[in-house]
């Protein structure tokens, strides 16, 4: 039964150019989330999506940040013009619909990000 | 708005010894609490929950938490301290939906 998968695991950047982030949540969860941990930081929300919709996207810095999950393949979490400050672990989380009794929250590995 | 406090960035145990991490929430609805582990470069691992019930609640590896409602507080203990339990442990409380709000962390020393 795998859990959250996130690839790349590790993504290096120059400024200026574009990050993309996978995450395949858990079999059977519908909904899925991103936190980003900044160096020295705790994980901070950026952004709750269920199939095909955002549901809660007030983390998500205004520009150049965008989330999807289609209805098919991965969720992706895109930043465009990376800058340095963008360096982080973003981690995508996973759980069952809230009204199937799913209160728990997996995570994935980490994707971490570098830009040079 | 919901949020965490864990008390201490940084605590140092000897092995063997009591391990207690301290988190206080703030929250205007019945939290749910949890408890992760993140080890160096790898994601986070749910150690335990509370939702509703029993308020001390036994997670994984021998860790163990007790909701204190009068005190806001949702501390982490394990009897005895071992090697392996060095890591960052985060605290965080469930706002609406399933979005979390966590803790700062409190990275766990062992020493030999």
């Amino acid at each position: 039964n795998a859990g959250v998968m996130q690839n790349p695991r590790h993504l290096v950047r120059r400024r200026g150019q574009e990050a993309r982030l996978r995450c395949s949540p858990m079999k059977g969860h519908s909904h899925v989330y991103w936190y980003r941990q900044l160096p020295e930081e705790g994980l901070k929300f950026m952004v709750y999506l269920q199939k095909e919709n955002i549901i809660d996207e007030s983390g998500m810095p205004k520009e150049r940040f965008s989330a999807e999950f289609p209805k098919e393949g991965p969720s992706i979490l895109r930043i465009q013009q990376v800058v340095r400050g963008d360096s982080a672990a973003y981690f995508c989380a996973s759980s069952p619909p809230i009204e199937t009794g799913g209160n728990t929250i997996y995570f994935g590995e980490g994707s971490w990000l570098t830009v040079v | 708005a919901q949020s965490v406090t864990q008390l201490g960035s940084h605590v140092s145990v000897s092995e063997g010894a009591l391990v207690l991490l301290r988190c206080n929430y703030s929250s205007s609805v019945p939290p749910y609490l949890f408890w992760y582990v993140q080890y160096p470069n790898q994601g986070l691992q749910l150690l335990l929950k509370y939702t509703t019930g029993a308020t001390l609640v036994k997670g994984i590896n021998g860790f163990e938490a007790e909701f204190k409602k009068s005190e806001t507080s949702f501390h982490l203990t394990k009897p005895s301290a071992h090697m392996s339990d060095a890591a960052e442990y985060f605290c965080a409380v469930r706002e609406y939906g399933n979005k979390l709000v966590f803790g700062a962390g409190t990275i766990l020393r062992v020493k030999s």
